[in-house]
């Protein structure tokens, strides 16, 4: 059965920094796309980060040079490496499996998300 | 970038009805779309892929079409369980970007 569990989210000042995981089960993520997606509070769903199968990464252009993607594959987890916190980041952060079919691109699993908040 | 627009924002939509969703891309996209349900406090749940493909488990009820800049979910005969918020999403060489969602509501 795929799972994804997210942790590390928590309360962190602006300026600070947190990492998030997501430890996965039931596939491999290093063969598969990876996404980050965030949610504000009572907002609509944003695209974060996608790493891809070869370790090409990609960023939308609001975290660009403060966020990190990763993945450990020993550990079978992904990460997101997040500096330079800001209050708009304020979100519960997804972890999302990527699956290519046919030319499609699918979210086809994702975690339960976990909450960052950005405040002093 | 490609900016996704849901339309309308708010449905209001009787058991039983069905309720159809658009989604407009600001450049083409191809047929590269899908659409997410979310529920309060839940992640999102894949429902189409490739624009008109359910996601495996998906009911029939639920239908994508479309392709190029235009796309529709449509939902026939609501049930209870479909009251939801519905998100497009596209997916263009490595950018994906979602609508600001439409809330499916009982009417």
């Amino acid at each position: 059965e795929v799972q994804l569990v997210e942790s590390g989210g928590g309360l962190v000042q602006p300026g600070g920094s947190l990492r998030l995981a997501c430890a996965a089960s039931g596939f491999t993520v290093s063969t598969n796309y990876m996404s980050w997606v965030r949610q504000a509070p009572g907002k609509g769903l944003e695209w974060v980060s996608v790493i891809y199968s070869g370790g090409l990464t990609y960023y939308t252009d609001s975290v660009k040079g403060r966020f990190t993607i990763s993945r450990d594959n020993s550990e079978n987890t992904l990460y997101l490496q997040m500096n330079s916190l800001r209050a708009e980041d304020t979100a519960v952060y997804y972890c999302a499996r990527e699956t290519v079919t046919r030319g499609s691109v699918m979210m086809d699993y994702w975690g339960q998300g976990t909450l960052v908040t950005v405040s002093s | 970038e490609i900016v996704m627009t849901q339309s309308p924002a708010t449905l209001s939509v009787s058991p039983g009805e069905t309720a159809t969703l658009s989604c407009r891309a600001s450049q083409s996209v191809s047929s590269n779309l899908a659409w997410y349900q979310q529920k309060p406090g839940q992640a999102p749940r894949l429902l189409i892929h490739g624009a008109s493909t359910r996601a495996t488990g998906i009911p029939a009820r639920f239908s994508g079409s479309g392709s190029g800049t235009e796309f529709t979910l449509t939902i026939s005969s609501l049930q209870s369980e479909d009251f939801a918020v519905y998100y497009c999403q596209q997916y263009n060489n490595w950018l994906r970007t979602f609508g600001q969602g439409t809330k499916v509501e009982i009417k």
